[in-house]
């Protein structure tokens, strides 16, 4: 079985400040990872993902996220946030084996102040 | 950019009374999912489908859900009987078979069971 924790539930950050937002995982077995990204009254969008090779991963708008084998984490990054990222971010994995289903993380609300 | 539409975006029923929650997946899509996140939780996977089959199914997913392929384009999840802890956003999802992992959602429906 495999667990996403995502360690804040909210993150409120200045416009043009760096943020990070965390995620550690859980699983027996080899898996894949997501972040998906929730503009308010939308769908959930793929940010970016991880699946092999280099760990570090970069995705839409910006952001990138580090995969750490030993530490069981795939924490987002984006070095200068803007207003329109405002949103709900969440962390997911997968098994590898074709098709499998997300378990998703709590989700983390980021908030940009002005 | 081609994407996964759902009807209704919301819906409001009284307990007891059967819902059918309507997806359209990726046209070339052979993946699909069914999540739902109640208010504040986590998004929770419910069922995917593959062949005209359940591929797998959660604990959540009990004789109450029933999911169908009736055509070519919809994909839609039955829920026989409401029950008030059945209220939550119901997201479809689908993928492909050359990028089985990487799940498109669709923008959810609002299931409100009074």
């Amino acid at each position: 079985a495999q667990s996403v924790t995502q360690l804040d539930s909210q993150v409120p950050v200045f416009e043009e400040a760096p943020v990070e937002l965390r995620c550690n995982y859980s699983s027996s077995v080899s898996v894949y990872l997501f972040w998906y990204v929730q503009y308010p009254n939308q769908g959930l969008q793929l940010l970016l993902k991880y699946l092999s090779g280099s760990t570090l991963v970069k995705g839409i708008n910006g952001f990138e996220a580090e995969f750490n084998k030993s530490q069981t984490s795939f924490h987002l990054r984006k070095p200068s946030v803007h207003i329109s990222d405002t949103a709900e971010y969440f962390c997911a994995v997968s098994g590898i084996q074709g098709a499998q289903k997300l378990v998703f993380g709590q989700g983390t609300r980021l908030t940009i102040n002005p | 950019e081609p994407e996964v539409t759902q009807t209704p975006s919301h819906q409001v029923t009284q307990m007891g009374q059967e819902v059918i929650l309507r997806c359209v997946p990726i046209s070339n899509h052979l993946y699909f999912y069914w999540y739902r996140q109640i208010l504040g939780q986590k998004v929770e996977f419910l069922v995917s489908f593959y062949n005209n089959e359940i591929s797998e199914k959660s604990e959540i997913f009990d004789d109450q859900f029933s999911v169908e392929r009736p055509d070519g384009s919809n994909f839609t999840l039955k829920i026989r009987s409401t029950k008030l802890e059945d209220s939550a956003m119901y997201f479809c999802a689908s993928s492909n078979r050359d990028f089985q992992e990487t799940q498109y959602f669709g923008p959810g429906t609002r299931l409100l069971v009074l």
